[in-house]
Protein backbone atom coordinates (compact mmCIF):
# COMPACT_ATOMS: atom_id res chain seq x y z
CA UNK A 1 0.00 0.00 0.00
CA UNK A 2 1.36 3.55 -1.45
CA UNK A 3 1.29 5.73 2.12
CA UNK A 4 1.86 9.35 3.21
CA UNK A 5 2.95 9.88 6.73
CA UNK A 6 2.95 12.45 9.26
CA UNK A 7 3.29 12.39 13.06
CA UNK A 8 -0.26 13.86 13.97
CA UNK A 9 0.89 16.28 16.92
CA UNK A 10 0.16 18.44 18.04
CA UNK A 11 3.57 20.31 18.03
CA UNK A 12 3.54 23.73 19.86
CA UNK A 13 6.56 25.88 19.24
CA UNK A 14 7.05 29.76 20.78
CA UNK A 15 6.47 32.81 18.65
CA UNK A 16 9.51 33.48 16.96
CA UNK A 17 11.25 30.01 16.62
CA UNK A 18 11.39 27.79 14.08
CA UNK A 19 8.77 25.00 13.08
CA UNK A 20 9.82 21.60 11.62
CA UNK A 21 6.97 19.39 10.05
CA UNK A 22 8.29 16.21 8.55
CA UNK A 23 6.94 13.69 6.10
CA UNK A 24 7.92 10.66 4.74
CA UNK A 25 6.59 8.64 1.67
CA UNK A 26 6.85 4.43 0.75
CA UNK A 27 7.07 5.62 -3.03
CA UNK A 28 10.58 5.32 -4.23
CA UNK A 29 9.71 6.81 -7.84
CA UNK A 30 7.78 9.47 -6.36
CA UNK A 31 8.80 12.80 -8.58
CA UNK A 32 6.12 15.64 -7.21
CA UNK A 33 5.73 16.67 -3.14
CA UNK A 34 3.36 19.66 -1.82
CA UNK A 35 2.69 21.10 1.51
CA UNK A 36 -0.89 22.05 2.36
CA UNK A 37 -2.34 24.50 5.00
CA UNK A 38 -5.28 23.92 6.71
CA UNK A 39 -6.58 26.35 9.19
CA UNK A 40 -9.81 25.20 11.56
CA UNK A 41 -12.84 24.54 9.55
CA UNK A 42 -11.06 25.77 5.67
CA UNK A 43 -10.27 23.84 2.99
CA UNK A 44 -6.35 22.96 2.29
CA UNK A 45 -4.49 26.26 0.48
CA UNK A 46 -1.20 25.21 -1.17
CA UNK A 47 1.80 26.80 0.19
CA UNK A 48 4.82 25.00 -1.56
CA UNK A 49 5.76 22.60 -3.85
CA UNK A 50 9.04 20.51 -4.61
CA UNK A 51 10.43 18.28 -7.24
CA UNK A 52 14.32 18.16 -6.75
CA UNK A 53 16.00 17.04 -4.02
CA UNK A 54 17.56 19.65 -1.79
CA UNK A 55 16.00 23.21 -0.58
CA UNK A 56 13.80 25.42 -1.85
CA UNK A 57 12.81 28.87 0.06
CA UNK A 58 9.72 30.99 -0.11
CA UNK A 59 9.95 33.67 2.32
CA UNK A 60 9.78 32.00 5.82
CA UNK A 61 9.06 28.79 4.24
CA UNK A 62 11.56 26.58 3.31
CA UNK A 63 10.51 22.72 1.65
CA UNK A 64 13.47 19.67 2.08
CA UNK A 65 13.52 16.84 -0.24
CA UNK A 66 15.20 13.76 0.31
CA UNK A 67 14.47 11.04 -2.67
CA UNK A 68 17.35 8.54 -1.18
CA UNK A 69 15.76 8.34 2.41
CA UNK A 70 12.23 9.37 1.14
CA UNK A 71 12.14 12.18 3.42
CA UNK A 72 10.62 15.65 2.83
CA UNK A 73 9.83 18.51 5.65
CA UNK A 74 8.65 21.90 6.08
CA UNK A 75 10.47 24.52 7.83
CA UNK A 76 8.72 27.81 8.71
CA UNK A 77 11.06 30.92 10.11
CA UNK A 78 10.53 33.17 12.55
CA UNK A 79 6.90 31.25 13.47
CA UNK A 80 3.73 33.66 14.03
CA UNK A 81 0.53 32.72 16.17
CA UNK A 82 -1.12 33.00 12.00
CA UNK A 83 1.02 29.99 11.35
CA UNK A 84 -1.31 27.77 13.87
CA UNK A 85 -3.00 25.33 11.52
CA UNK A 86 -2.44 21.81 10.06
CA UNK A 87 -0.09 20.98 7.55
CA UNK A 88 -1.06 18.42 5.08
CA UNK A 89 2.05 16.50 3.00
CA UNK A 90 1.01 15.64 -0.06
CA UNK A 91 2.67 12.83 -2.39
CA UNK A 92 2.42 12.44 -6.92
CA UNK A 93 2.53 8.35 -6.62
CA UNK A 94 1.64 6.03 -9.34
CA UNK A 95 -1.62 3.93 -8.26
CA UNK A 96 -2.65 1.23 -10.92
CA UNK A 97 -1.10 3.49 -13.61
CA UNK A 98 -2.35 6.35 -12.56
CA UNK A 99 -0.40 8.89 -11.13
CA UNK A 100 -2.53 10.57 -8.15
CA UNK A 101 -1.99 12.63 -5.39
CA UNK A 102 -2.30 10.80 -1.38
CA UNK A 103 -2.02 12.70 1.30
CA UNK A 104 -0.82 12.75 4.94
CA UNK A 105 -2.69 12.53 7.91
CA UNK A 106 -1.36 16.64 8.61
CA UNK A 107 0.29 17.70 11.55
CA UNK A 108 -1.18 20.20 13.90
CA UNK A 109 0.53 22.98 14.59
CA UNK A 110 0.37 25.15 17.57
CA UNK A 111 2.73 28.78 17.54
CA UNK A 112 2.65 29.45 21.56
CA UNK A 113 2.79 33.47 21.75
CA UNK B 1 -11.72 36.66 -10.01
CA UNK B 2 -11.57 32.78 -10.79
CA UNK B 3 -12.74 30.37 -7.89
CA UNK B 4 -13.84 26.89 -7.43
CA UNK B 5 -17.17 26.84 -5.46
CA UNK B 6 -18.93 24.15 -3.94
CA UNK B 7 -22.65 24.02 -3.27
CA UNK B 8 -24.27 23.62 -0.63
CA UNK B 9 -21.75 24.14 2.10
CA UNK B 10 -23.95 22.30 4.69
CA UNK B 11 -26.41 19.08 4.53
CA UNK B 12 -28.37 17.25 6.41
CA UNK B 13 -29.98 13.78 4.66
CA UNK B 14 -31.49 10.63 5.88
CA UNK B 15 -30.43 7.24 5.24
CA UNK B 16 -30.92 5.95 1.58
CA UNK B 17 -31.80 8.74 0.01
CA UNK B 18 -30.04 10.59 -3.16
CA UNK B 19 -28.01 12.83 -2.98
CA UNK B 20 -25.92 15.72 -5.40
CA UNK B 21 -23.38 17.62 -4.09
CA UNK B 22 -22.07 20.61 -6.76
CA UNK B 23 -18.67 21.81 -7.93
CA UNK B 24 -17.72 24.60 -9.92
CA UNK B 25 -14.97 26.51 -10.97
CA UNK B 26 -14.27 29.25 -13.72
CA UNK B 27 -10.17 29.13 -14.03
CA UNK B 28 -11.54 26.77 -17.17
CA UNK B 29 -9.68 23.63 -15.39
CA UNK B 30 -9.65 20.32 -17.45
CA UNK B 31 -8.47 18.56 -14.35
CA UNK B 32 -11.14 18.02 -11.07
CA UNK B 33 -11.17 15.84 -8.49
CA UNK B 34 -13.10 15.13 -5.41
CA UNK B 35 -11.77 14.30 -1.94
CA UNK B 36 -13.37 13.39 1.16
CA UNK B 37 -11.22 14.00 4.31
CA UNK B 38 -12.41 12.40 7.66
CA UNK B 39 -10.72 12.39 11.34
CA UNK B 40 -8.00 9.73 11.10
CA UNK B 41 -7.70 9.16 7.24
CA UNK B 42 -6.89 12.28 6.29
CA UNK B 43 -7.99 13.28 2.40
CA UNK B 44 -9.06 10.32 0.78
CA UNK B 45 -9.80 10.39 -3.31
CA UNK B 46 -13.55 9.88 -4.67
CA UNK B 47 -13.36 10.04 -8.26
CA UNK B 48 -11.44 12.32 -10.55
CA UNK B 49 -11.38 13.93 -14.12
CA UNK B 50 -9.45 15.15 -16.53
CA UNK B 51 -11.74 16.40 -18.96
CA UNK B 52 -15.01 16.29 -20.32
CA UNK B 53 -16.77 12.75 -20.96
CA UNK B 54 -13.89 11.77 -18.85
CA UNK B 55 -13.95 10.13 -15.46
CA UNK B 56 -12.14 7.52 -12.70
CA UNK B 57 -12.31 5.82 -9.93
CA UNK B 58 -10.58 6.56 -6.76
CA UNK B 59 -9.72 4.96 -3.50
CA UNK B 60 -13.32 4.76 -1.92
CA UNK B 61 -15.24 5.30 -4.78
CA UNK B 62 -18.04 2.55 -4.03
CA UNK B 63 -21.50 4.44 -3.30
CA UNK B 64 -20.38 7.60 -5.17
CA UNK B 65 -20.73 8.76 -9.03
CA UNK B 66 -20.05 11.45 -10.74
CA UNK B 67 -20.31 13.00 -14.55
CA UNK B 68 -18.47 15.58 -16.44
CA UNK B 69 -20.50 16.89 -19.16
CA UNK B 70 -18.59 20.52 -19.20
CA UNK B 71 -15.15 22.16 -18.43
CA UNK B 72 -16.40 23.87 -14.89
CA UNK B 73 -18.66 21.29 -13.30
CA UNK B 74 -17.97 18.02 -11.36
CA UNK B 75 -21.53 17.09 -9.47
CA UNK B 76 -21.07 14.45 -6.79
CA UNK B 77 -23.75 12.30 -6.33
CA UNK B 78 -24.43 9.61 -3.37
CA UNK B 79 -26.72 6.93 -4.88
CA UNK B 80 -28.18 5.84 -1.59
CA UNK B 81 -26.31 7.83 1.39
CA UNK B 82 -25.28 6.16 4.30
CA UNK B 83 -24.18 6.63 7.59
CA UNK B 84 -20.60 6.10 7.04
CA UNK B 85 -21.06 9.26 4.08
CA UNK B 86 -20.83 11.25 6.88
CA UNK B 87 -18.03 13.28 6.50
CA UNK B 88 -16.58 16.70 4.85
CA UNK B 89 -16.39 16.86 1.10
CA UNK B 90 -13.34 18.80 -0.64
CA UNK B 91 -13.47 19.61 -4.77
CA UNK B 92 -10.26 20.58 -6.13
CA UNK B 93 -9.13 21.38 -9.82
CA UNK B 94 -5.61 21.82 -11.13
CA UNK B 95 -4.61 22.77 -14.78
CA UNK B 96 -1.82 20.67 -15.55
CA UNK B 97 -2.41 17.06 -16.82
CA UNK B 98 -0.37 15.45 -14.34
CA UNK B 99 -2.83 17.03 -11.86
CA UNK B 100 -0.09 18.85 -9.60
CA UNK B 101 -0.80 22.07 -7.75
CA UNK B 102 -4.56 21.13 -6.71
CA UNK B 103 -6.91 24.20 -5.38
CA UNK B 104 -9.46 23.19 -3.20
CA UNK B 105 -13.27 24.42 -2.74
CA UNK B 106 -14.71 25.23 0.21
CA UNK B 107 -15.59 22.25 1.29
CA UNK B 108 -19.41 20.84 1.91
CA UNK B 109 -20.09 19.22 5.42
CA UNK B 110 -22.56 16.47 4.79
CA UNK B 111 -24.36 14.32 8.02
CA UNK B 112 -26.39 11.72 6.75
CA UNK B 113 -28.82 10.68 9.83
Amino acid sequence: QKEVEQNSGPLSVPEGAIASLNCTYSDRGSQSFFWYRQYSGKSPELIMFIYSNGDKEDGRFTAQLNKASQYVSLLIRDSQPSDSATYLCAVKMDIQGAQKLVFGQGTRLTINP
Amino acid sequence: DAEITQSPRHKITETGRQVTLACHQTWNHNNMFWYRQDLGHGLRLIHYSYGVQDTNKGEVSDGYSVSRSNTEDLPLTLESAASSQTSVYFCASSEDWTGDEQYFGPGTRLTVT
